[in-house]
Formats: C-alpha cells, structure tokens, sequence
C-alpha cells in the first residue's frame, strides 16, 4: 500500500521562527490533507491539498504530485502552534486516508 | 451537535467485555471513518463507510466491527476487548472519497 513519510519527526523554534515540514508519499494519490494535533489531542484539518499551493494565515501547503511530496509552511510560529502535524494520502480508490508518523512541533516562547 | 460527537470520551474495560463507540455526526457527510491512535503507530485505519448501507475494511479491522444503518451514525463495536485495544479511538467523516476530513474529539479506552 501506500507509504507516507514524514521529516523532521522533532522540531524545536523559537517564537517567531518559520519552519517547513515535508511529506514524501510513494504512489499516486488523489487526496492529500495536514492535520494539527494539538496538547489536548485534538485533531483539526489545516489543508486539504491533493495539488497546487494554498495559504491560511501564517500557514501554507503546496502539493508536487508528479514529484510526490507536499510541504506545509509556518511562519512568525508561535506557542499555540506546537503539537504534532501529521500528513496523510489515500489511495486512488477512495478518500481513506493513509497517515504519515507526524512531525511533533515545540515552539518556546 | 456541532460537527462529530463521539461517546464515551474515556472507558476503562475488562478484558472480554462487549464494548460499543458511538460516533454522530450532523454534517449530512457521505463517508465516515474510525481510526485507532498508538504512540510510535501514529493513526491506522480499522474500518470505513463509503456511504450508509455500506462498510469496508481499513488496515487493522481485526477484532472490531461496525455498521452503518443511516448516513448520520457509525458505532465501532469490540466484541471480546483485549488489552491491545487499548487506544484512542478517533472518528472522522468526509463529503466523499476526496473531501477533507474532520474528526471527533476521541475516545480513550484502556482494556485491563
């Protein structure tokens, strides 16, 4: 099946620092989404970004298909921006979505 | 309702138990999803619901099963807990095979 890989899997930054998180995915994909779990556990949908560039805010995410990653960025990060970012694919049969092992974020005031 | 509510937020379960994780959501979504959280495993797929009436398998189905009578409801049932299922347990729900999910707050089971 489908791998998802993540990098880094730990990150440290200092408020006001941007990062970049990469997802590398290893087959054709038609649906491509990040998530933020925050301390509390709560998993909120930032992206859904099967290709192309879009912005939120400080964040943004942009999908290379044909090179198979996705990149999500966060810039002037701040503390209610730590927790885990997970990336996830799913197969070309539907929407079921494969997770990558996430990349836990610690912003330090 | 707003969005997934799912019940009970936390259970503590006696190996053997019969135990059911309801999930509801107001949505009108077509798709709806359990997933299981394991520190090191990230999240894994059990089982999946294309649209009511329906229900497939995902990566780690064993153990569990779920049913899908109406668009709005998708309880994940284990029938004879062990304490490898012991999880947090999320639901999610999507328009379809390619919308964004969004996902319930969790239920975390611990079988003893």
């Amino acid at each position: 099946g489908i791998q998802v890989e993540q990098s880094p899997p730990d990150l440290i930054l200092q408020e006001g620092a941007n990062s970049t998180l990469r997802c590398n995915f290893s087959d054709s994909v038609n649906n491509l989404q990040w998530f933020h779990q925050n301390p509390w556990g709560q998993l909120i949908n930032l992206f859904y970004i099967p290709s192309g560039t879009k912005q939120n805010g400080r964040l943004s995410a942009t999908t290379v298909a044909t090179e198979r990653y996705s990149l999500l960025y966060i810039s002037s990060s701040q503390t209610t921006d730590s927790g885990v970012y997970f990336c996830a694919a799913a197969y070309n049969q539907g929407g079921k979505l494969i997770f990558g092992q996430g990349t836990e974020l610690s912003v330090k005031p | 309702i707003a969005g997934i509510t799912q019940a009970p937020t936390s259970q503590i379960l006696a190996a053997g138990r019969r135990m059911t994780l309801r999930c509801t959501q107001d949505m009108r979504h077509n798709a709806m999803y359990w997933y299981r959280q394991d520190l090191g495993l990230g999240l894994r797929l059990i089982h999946y619901s294309n649209t009511a009436g329906t229900t497939g398998k995902g990566e780690v189905p064993d153990g569990y099963s779920v049913s899908r009578a109406n668009t709005d409801d998708f309880p994940l049932t284990l029938a004879s807990a062990v304490p490898s299922q012991t999880s947090v347990y999320f639901c999610a729900s999507s328009e379809g095979g390619s919308g964004g999910y969004t996902f319930g707050s969790g239920t975390r089971l611990t079988v003893v």
